[in-house]
């Protein structure tokens, strides 16, 4: 079983508009962190937000937010005021246990952003 | 000032050579990792070191061997290479076990391995 869902392969939004990636998970540890990443067309991987899963608040990053909803198992990725330099793939990933399992991040496959003027 | 910086950049190369990638980061972080995106992007881990220590191994064929000299360094060596090994190799750290789990990965920017 997929660990990590991310069932939008690609998605479009307009300049300044919000979007929302969705991404879902599946673990029956109840400790365990999820993590959002972006790589651009360049290709390296840039660290966006994160949330525990014991975290009482959805976590916030400048204009990226976390839709944390723990009984659904969603961790969906909220970009506000979208630009042009957003246009990305972006990763969900998951940690799980309080000491990571060794701390390996497993990954979504993705989901291609495109910021359209 | 990179943090996790990795070489060479970009390797072609034919079947069934050796070659090495070397990775070194700079953060203090005492866990490091290589990580496989294949070519629909998919990122999967193949090994990751603790101090030094392997403490994980994904079922990679042992023509892969890493090696960590120190806990800033951790190289991959690739024997026998063949075309499916074609891929983008990320190097990533974070801070370990210790620390708990809301560490990041920091990735380098990535290898990307070409076998004709």
């Amino acid at each position: 079983a997929q660990k990590i869902t991310q069932t939008q392969p690609g998605m479009f939004v307009q300049e300044k508009e919000a979007v929302t990636l969705d991404c879902t998970y599946d673990t029956s540890d109840p400790s365990y962190g999820l993590f959002w990443y972006k790589q651009p067309s360049s290709g390296e991987m840039i660290f966006l937000i994160y949330q525990g899963s014991y975290d009482q608040q959805n976590a916030t990053e400048g204009r990226y937010s976390l839709n944390f909803q723990k009984a659904r198992k969603s961790a969906n990725l909220v970009i506000s005021a979208s630009q042009l330099g957003d246009s990305a793939m972006y990763f969900c990933a998951m940690r799980e246990g309080r000491f990571g399992g060794g701390n390996k991040l497993t990954f979504g496959t993705g989901t291609q952003l495109k910021v359209e003027l | 000032d990179t943090a996790v910086s990795q070489t060479p950049k970009y390797l072609v190369t034919q079947m069934g050579n050796d070659k090495s990638i070397k990775c070194e980061q700079n953060l203090g972080h005492d866990t490091m990792y290589w990580y496989k995106q294949d070519s629909k992007k998919f990122l999967k881990i193949m090994f990751s070191y603790n101090n030094k220590e392997l403490i994980i191994n994904e079922t990679v064929p042992n023509r892969f061997s890493p090696k960590s000299p120190d806990k800033a360094h951790l190289n991959l060596h690739i024997n026998s290479l063949e075309l499916g090994d074609s891929a983008v190799y990320f190097c990533a750290s974070s801070q370990g076990l210790v620390a708990g789990g809301n560490s990041p990965l920091h990735f380098g920017n990535g290898t990307r391995l070409t076998v004709t």
